[in-house]
């Protein structure tokens, strides 16, 4: 079975600050996993994904994950955080015909 | 040239009635679902359609029935609307596993 777990529901930084939200998967085959961004009355947006390859994913906004198998992690993160990243944040595991997705992480920007 | 496009994108409706919205993709995708999202931000899937076959159907009320009359269209229909189905539904599609959804911009459905 396919789940993803993520820490927080909620995170502040400020900006400037790392950004790094964490996502944990469980999946009994190889994992495509995925971050998706939502900002406020929009609809999901690809950040990026992990099929083969590099570990070390990066996507759109400076944003960028790192697959670690050994920890079933997929964790995002970015330097210096933009008041513009301020959204909510998803993290999905495909297989086979669906995705299974976290329950969301709230990031705040503090100014 | 929206990839995928819903419609209506607000709702306002009274309980017992019954809507629909539709969906549109112009991607070429065979695979097409839909999402409900809840006023948690949590995302269920209720259905997917792979070249109008039904494909996935979760546990959703029966009062849902997704048509699709080509495999660029999904619509949702629901019947004798209740004040629980509010929330945003929103339409994706994809072709290969390997690569992610693309979403629509979410139908938002309050019942009142």
């Amino acid at each position: 079975a396919q789940s993803v777990t993520q820490l927080g529901s909620h995170v502040s930084v400020s900006e400037g600050a790392l950004v790094l939200l964490r996502c944990n998967y469980s999946s009994s085959v190889p994992p495509y996993l995925f971050w998706y961004v939502q900002y406020p009355n929009q609809g999901l947006q690809l950040l990026l994904k992990y099929t083969t390859g590099a570990t070390l994913v990066k996507g759109i906004n400076g944003f960028e994950a790192e697959f670690k198998k050994s920890e079933t992690s997929f964790h995002l993160t970015k330097p210096s955080a933009h008041m513009s990243d301020a959204a909510e944040y998803f993290c999905a595991v495909r297989s086979y015909n669906q995705f299974y997705f976290g329950t969301g992480t709230s990031l705040t920007v503090i100014p | 040239d929206t990839a995928v496009s819903q419609t209506p994108k607000y709702l306002v409706t009274q309980m017992g009635n019954d809507k629909s919205i539709k969906c549109e993709q112009n991607l070429g995708h065979d695979t097409m679902y839909w999402y409900k999202q809840d006023s948690k931000k949590f995302l269920k899937i209720m259905f997917s359609y792979n070249n109008k076959e039904l494909i996935i159907n979760e546990t959703v009320p029966n009062r849902f029935s997704p048509k699709s009359p080509d495999k660029a269209h999904l619509n949702l229909h629901i019947n004798s609307l209740e004040l629980g189905d509010s929330a945003v539904y929103f339409c994706a599609s994809s072709q290969v596993v390997s690569d992610g959804y693309t979403f629509g911009s979410g139908t938002r459905l309050t019942v009142v």
